[in-house]
């Protein structure tokens, strides 16, 4: 069985500019979650989208945002980037098994703000 | 908001010794814990998780030890090896709530052969 998958593994922005990270969750999984990492810091959570819908936001500014299309992959888009928006951004997609909810997670893409 | 954090950063240990890692937890709802293992340039992966029913869960090579009235919770390796070295997350998720999970900072384990 295929894992959680992103694009692309690494990205070089400029400040101001845009990013889009694409993420495909495992078969079957409808959640889809993004957070950010940033150097030597633990996991912030970004994004929460089910069944096609936003069901829940991190604390993050309107310039990241995303979306999840009718097969359940997701995109998440950070506008007018700047240089603290350099990170490893993770996405994970979870199954809903006996009132517990794993989640699994892609490779990540690092992205670099210059 | 109430969050998860690890006692020690950094665990250093010989190639075949036990290693326990530590975490604790200040939300008394949460009732669903997580381990993830991430290494260099990977994304983070599931190792083992237990419900708040439960005080202990083995899996290969792996336990995991929750007390919950200490709010604490553990991870111990056994034998461990040289490509158990990783950034060890642990996350707590309560029931009935976002279901966003709350993760810790991470402890580095380093393994010596």
């Amino acid at each position: 069985e295929a894992g959680v998958t992103q694009s692309p593994t690494h990205l070089i922005k400029t400040r101001g500019q845009q990013a889009t990270l694409r993420c495909s969750p495992i078969s079957g999984h409808t959640s889809v979650y993004w957070y950010q990492q940033a150097l030597g810091l633990g996991l912030q959570f970004l994004l929460w989208y089910d069944e096609g819908e936003e069901r829940n936001r991190g604390n993050f500014p309107p310039r990241f945002s995303g979306r999840q299309f009718p097969n359940y992959s997701s995109e998440l888009n950070v506008n007018a980037l700047e240089l603290e928006d350099s990170a490893l951004y993770l996405c994970a997609s979870s199954l809903w098994d006996r009132g517990k909810e794993t989640q699994y997670f892609g490779p990540g893409t690092r992205l670099l703000v210059l | 908001g109430e969050s998860v954090g690890l006692h020690l950063p950094t665990l250093s240990v010989q190639e075949g010794d036990n290693s326990i890692i530590n975490c604790a937890y200040s939300n008394s709802a949460s009732d669903y814990f997580i381990w993830y293992k991430q290494e260099s340039g990977k994304g983070p992966q599931f190792i083992i998780d237990i419900r708040s029913n439960m005080d202990k869960r083995q899996g290969q090579r792996v336990t995991v030890l929750l007390n919950k009235t200490v709010k604490h919770l553990s991870l111990q390796i056994a034998a461990t090896q040289p490509g158990d070295s990783a950034v060890y997350f642990c996350a707590e998720m309560a029931r009935g709530g976002s279901y966003i999970p709350t993760f810790g900072r991470g402890t580095s384990l380093i393994v010596h052969p």
